[in-house]
């Protein structure tokens, strides 16, 4: 069975930009999170989606956002980006709803914004 | 608020020494659950353990085990013969009632052969 995928593994951009991040969960999963990673802050969550609804969300400005579409692939977007927002960004996937389930992670998107 | 604390930053031990983790944990909820996860060096978060907050069994998978206390808001993490391969980034993690999971700054385990 493949695993959680993230693309592109690695991205650089530039302040002002805007991103997209992509996950495919592993096959049958329907919950998909992601979560945030740096050195200053840590591992920090960020939203969960379940069968194309966000079900939670961390504390994070507007900029960040989500969405899942009908085949559990979901996407983040990072809007005007700071250089604050460089970091790994993580996607997990579970079965069910719920952060409190096992989740699988993917290998990450390293973000850099210049 | 909860608050995940992982005092130990990094330990360095020789291969086969036990070497144990600690974690302490804050939260005003009566149901939540813990988590342990490894960070190898290519990224991706290994989940290895689950506990909700009304199982204070300890748990032996191999040469891991946990110690949930309650009277002491811990979860600590002890690995037995410690190898090369458990060289990583460890991760404890809580998640209560607002469902959204606080993790620990994680500890470094550094194990040299």
């Amino acid at each position: 069975k493949a695993g959680v995928t993230q693309t592109p593994r690695y991205l650089i951009k530039t302040r002002g930009q805007q991103v997209t991040l992509s996950c495919s969960p592993i096959s049958g999963h329907r919950s998909v999170s992601w979560y945030q990673q740096t050195p200053g802050q840590g591992l920090q969550f960020l939203f969960e989606y379940f069968s194309e609804t966000q079900r939670n969300k961390g504390n994070f400005p507007g900029r960040f956002s989500g969405r899942q579409f009908s085949n559990s692939r979901s996407e983040m977007n990072v809007s005007t980006l700071e250089l604050g927002d460089s970091a790994l960004y993580l996607c997990a996937s579970s079965l069910s709803a719920g952060v409190r389930n096992e989740q699988f992670f993917g290998p990450g998107t390293r973000l850099t914004v210049l | 608020a909860q608050k995940v604390t992982q005092a130990q930053t990094e330990i360095s031990v020789v291969e086969k020494e036990d070497v144990t983790l600690d974690c302490v944990y804050e939260t005003r909820d009566t149901t939540y659950y813990l988590f342990w996860y490894k960070q190898p060096p290519s990224g991706e978060l290994v989940f290895l353990i689950r506990r909700n907050s009304f199982d204070e069994q300890n748990e032996i998978s191999g040469r891991y085990s946990w110690n949930f206390q309650k009277s002491t808001s811990s979860f600590n993490f002890t690995i037995t013969a410690s190898q090369v391969v458990d060289s990583a980034v460890y991760f404890c993690a809580l998640s209560g009632g607002s469902y959204i999971p606080t993790f620990g700054r994680g500890t470094s385990l550094i194990v040299h052969p």
